[in-house]
């Protein structure tokens, strides 16, 4: 089945340490998102890809980035964790046409934890 | 600026209840509106959608109507179940104005629970 995959499903790093987080999609879609959520709250976009732009979220941390080397793989780098960034982080993709975007599809998500 | 109010929880109601979740949204243009579940430690599921006005989705039982005049996208059911207990969000994109790459807005989420 097509879909988009998160791996690791869980991810403890420590404090400061840098951690990448990865997601996979056989769904060929043009568009690639990810949200932070914090628990108890709502989803929160960080930025996407279309194709190979990238759009940033006016109010994302600089301690966040993202890579996207091919339509299927698209990866979050967080470049010093801190306990404040301990959150699920999703992945998400879509088929962006002329008229619209069309099958916006989650991932599992990666819980990461700082300690 | 673009926006989704949902009623907050915890919702608790009994099994074979009817259940509605208000939600409605500020945007410019003309949002797809999507309802979507979230089970504990799982990531979002899609429940339902609608993308334009008077259209209904609806679901394994469950269902909402895009409402333009009033802005609303309510989420109903007519019985629920122990196993419908999850977070529910309502969120819009904006595929059909130009916007539609920039991702999807949410609501805080309502927690559903259902007592047997």
């Amino acid at each position: 089945d097509a879909m988009v995959i998160q791996n690791p499903r869980y991810q403890v790093t420590q404090f400061g340490k840098p951690v990448t987080l990865s997601c996979s999609q056989t769904l060929n879609h043009n568009v690639m998102y990810w949200y932070q959520q914090k628990s108890s709250q709502a989803p929160k976009l960080l930025f996407h890809y279309y194709d190979k732009d990238f759009n940033n979220e006016a109010d994302t941390p600089d301690n966040f980035q993202s890579r996207r080397p091919n339509t299927s793989f698209c990866f979050l780098d967080i470049r010093s964790p801190g306990l404040g960034d301990a959150a699920m982080y999703l992945c998400a993709t879509s088929r962006f046409v002329t008229g619209g975007t069309l099958g916006y599809t989650f991932g599992s998500g990666t819980r990461l934890t700082v300690v | 600026g673009n926006s989704v109010t949902q009623m907050e929880g915890p919702v608790t109601l009994s099994e074979e209840a009817f259940l509605t979740i208000n939600c409605t949204y500020t945007a410019t243009g003309y949002p797809s509106l999507f309802w979507y579940v979230q089970y504990p430690g799982e990531g979002l599921q899609l429940l339902l959608k609608a993308t334009k006005a008077d259209d209904k989705g609806s679901n394994k039982g469950f269902e909402a109507t895009y409402r333009k005049e009033t802005t609303s996208f309510h989420l109903e059911k007519g019985s629920v179940q122990v196993s419908d207990s999850a977070v529910y969000f309502c969120a819009h994109s904006m595929g059909d104005s130009g916007g539609g790459a920039d991702g999807l807005t949410f609501g805080k989420g309502t927690h559903l629970i259902i007592q047997p």
